[in-house]
């Protein structure tokens, strides 16, 4: 198996722009996961699916940002407008509970985000 | 509020030796508690679970300890090498591994 497969690995945006991030999970893991890394907050949850479905959106920061997963194999994460602060690492991980015997998220390489 | 602390200054250590590093957490009470590794440019990647009601978990030459009653967890790295050399990060649930609130990471740096 590839992994857990991120779109673009970098973007650079000017400000008010949309940007939308790209994920493919581990074929058969049932789970979801988008976290955003920087320096001064560093791993931030912000949204979950279990089976599609949104179950925990409590991290995202704004309603700039909205999250999709459209069937098992696809999810996006848009962030619009962008705005400077915008800028991180954005991870994608998924997991499945008959993946291993300690339920571990398995990340992707992440989508480096500079917004201008 | 709940907190996760780590260590926030980097830990330099010999080559050979063992590294330990701290997780500390408040106002949780998590069913258990992961650690992972992440190399510059890559995703974190599992290394160990321990669960409340274990007090140790060895994994070759890695080791993890939880209190439960001191709130937190250490994390040793016997006979380290340079090639361990990355960001470790704990990080905690309340059981069924769907939330994960992650701790800010320490640096190890392990030199020849």
């Amino acid at each position: 198996d590839a992994g857990v497969i991120q779109s673009p690995r970098h973007e650079v945006t000017e400000m008010g722009q949309e940007v939308t991030l790209r994920c493919k999970p581990i074929s058969g893991h049932n789970s979801l996961f988008w976290y955003r890394q920087t320096m001064m907050r560093g791993l931030e949850l912000l949204i979950y699916f279990n089976n599609n479905v949104p179950i925990d959106d409590s991290g995202m920061p704004e309603d700039r940002f909205s999250a999709k997963m459209p069937n098992a194999s696809f999810s996006t994460l848009k962030i619009q407008p962008s705005e400077p602060r915008d800028s991180a690492v954005y991870f994608c991980a998924s997991s499945s509970p008959l993946a291993g015997v300690n339920n571990e998220q398995f990340f992707g390489p992440g989508t480096r985000l500079t917004v201008l | 509020s709940q907190k996760i602390e780590q260590n926030s200054e980097a830990l330099n250590i010999q080559e050979g030796k063992t590294a330990t590093l701290t997780c500390n957490y408040t106002n949780y009470s998590p069913a258990y508690l992961q650690w992972y590794r992440q190399d510059p440019g890559r995703g974190p990647v599992f290394l160990l679970l321990i669960r409340e009601n274990e007090k140790e978990k060895r994994k070759e030459r890695l080791k993890v300890t939880f209190d439960t009653t001191l709130k937190q967890s250490l994390f040793h790295i016997t006979a380290s090498q340079p090639a361990d050399s990355a960001t470790y990060l704990c990080a905690l649930d309340k059981g069924g591994g769907n939330k994960l609130t992650f701790g800010t990471g320490t640096q190890l740096k392990v030199e020849l």
